[in-house]
């Protein structure tokens, strides 16, 4: 089955480490999302990527960065972690040139930040 | 007032019931519109999606969509304690020059055996 994969599914790290959570789809989509999810506060955009060569910032992507390494990757790197990146990080695909944009998730990284 | 509102809940129903979740939006120009189930430490997963006034069918779900009203809702007809999740609105417009998709902070459903 076609899928969105992300690794690693969890993981603890300290503050002031750099981390990268990877995303990986074989669903054929060009467009790729990093989202993350806090209790009460929904999901929300970190960064999207249209195709390779196109990356943009999402609401808050204040201490994040990106790499598109190939159609189907899109990772995402924290590059000095702090306690309040502690969420649910999910990413999304959906089909280039779609009008309605309709997003498929992989299955997310809990990430805990002390 | 938040892009896209729902009733945080929870919301409680008795199985076999009809489970009512209800979602406004501010974007009168928006033009796709989602429901996603989430179970607790799960993923989204789309379940509906509709794009013009009325209602659209899938099995036990109906969305009814009404864009005069900026208002879309999902209905679940004989629920079942599996339906128990949190069920979020997501609205598509075109935000900066992209598509985008803006998320509810979600409804929390309770079905009681």
């Amino acid at each position: 089955d076609a899928d969105v994969t992300q690794t690693p599914r969890n993981r603890i790290t300290k503050t002031g480490k750099r981390i990268m959570l990877e995303c990986s789809q074989t669903k054929g989509h060009d467009r790729m999302y990093w989202y993350r999810q806090d209790p009460g506060l929904g999901l929300r955009l970190i960064y999207y990527s249209f195709d390779v060569k196109d990356i943009n910032k999402g609401e808050i992507s204040d201490g994040y960065s990106v790499s598109r390494q190939a159609q189907a990757k899109f990772s995402l790197s924290l590059e000095s972690a702090i306690p309040n990146q502690t969420a649910l990080y999910f990413c999304a695909t959906s089909k280039q040139g779609a009008f309605y944009n309709e997003q498929f998730f992989g299955p997310g990284t809990r990430l805990t930040v002390l | 007032q938040k892009e896209v509102e729902q009733n945080s809940g929870p919301l409680s129903v008795p199985e076999g019931a009809i489970a009512s979740l209800n979602c406004t939006y501010s974007d009168r120009v928006s033009q796709s519109f989602f429901w996603y189930r989430q179970y607790s430490g799960k993923s989204p997963e789309l379940i509906m999606s509709i794009y013009s006034n009325g209602d659209k069918e899938d099995g036990r779900f109906t969305a009814q969509l009404n864009k005069a009203s900026q208002y879309v809702s999902l209905l679940i007809r004989d629920s079942q304690p599996s339906d128990s999740a949190t069920y979020l609105c997501a609205v598509n417009g075109l935000r900066e020059g992209a598509q985008k998709l803006v998320f509810g902070q979600g409804t929390r459903l309770t079905i009681n055996p």
